[in-house]
């Protein structure tokens, strides 16, 4: 069974350029959700997406955004990069349910010159 | 809120022993899940073990297990007989509506 498929796992971009992210989920996981990892800030929430629509969006400006398709995959795009956006993006899925375990990807390394 | 404290920035321990890392936690709900994830070098999260607050026994999975102690909101990691490749950082978290909280993590480093 495929894991999460996050892509790509590096990415260098300049200040004020956009980006987008991608991730597939594991087959049959309707739930998505994006978070940040920084040595400063730790993992932080972005949003999770469920059946093409956000339910949760975290403490992050606007330039920070996402959508889902039908077939569960995601994308998360942050427009007007700054320095401070570097980071390790890690997208997680998990089937519907409370406590069930959310799977992660291996994450996408940005750096943001 | 839920909040998630760990309070070992990093820990040692000997090939062949066992370690414990630490997570207390607080919530004022009475449903709540637990979860410990590793993340090696390579940055993926690895899902470990899951601790359910109604769950009568302590999870194990494997050579992971969960010391939980619900009325000290404490759900500690227990990895026996570690190994090298147990060197990675753990992270401790619960859940809230539809979002993961982490602790800040511990980094556990395993010496030959």
């Amino acid at each position: 069974k495929a894991g999460v498929t996050q892509t790509p796992r590096y990415l260098i971009k300049t200040r004020g350029q956009q980006v987008t992210l991608s991730c597939s989920p594991i087959s049959g996981h309707r739930s998505v959700s994006w978070y940040q990892q920084t040595p400063g800030q730790g993992l932080q929430f972005l949003f999770e997406y469920f059946s093409e629509t956000q339910r949760n969006k975290g403490n992050f400006p606007g330039r920070f955004s996402g959508r889902q398709f039908s077939n569960s995959r995601s994308e998360m795009n942050v427009s007007t990069l700054e320095l401070g956006d570097s980071a390790l993006y890690l997208c997680a899925s998990r089937k519907t349910g409370a406590n069930t375990e959310a799977f992660f990807g291996q994450g996408t390394r940005l750096t943001v010159v | 809120a839920q909040k998630i404290t760990q309070t070992q920035p990093g820990m040692f321990v000997q090939e062949k022993e066992a370690v414990t890392l630490d997570c207390t936690y607080d919530t004022s709900d009475q449903s709540y899940g637990l979860f410990w994830y590793k993340q090696p070098s390579s940055g993926e999260m690895i899902f470990l073990i899951y601790q359910g607050s109604y769950d009568e026994q302590n999870a194990t999975e494997g050579r992971y297990s969960l010391n939980f102690q619900k009325a000290r909101k404490s759900a500690n990691l227990v990895i026996s007989a570690s190994q090298l490749g147990d060197s990675a950082m753990y992270f401790c978290a619960m859940r809230e509506g539809n979002k993961l909280v982490f602790g800040a993590g511990t980094i556990l480093r395993v010496k030959s």
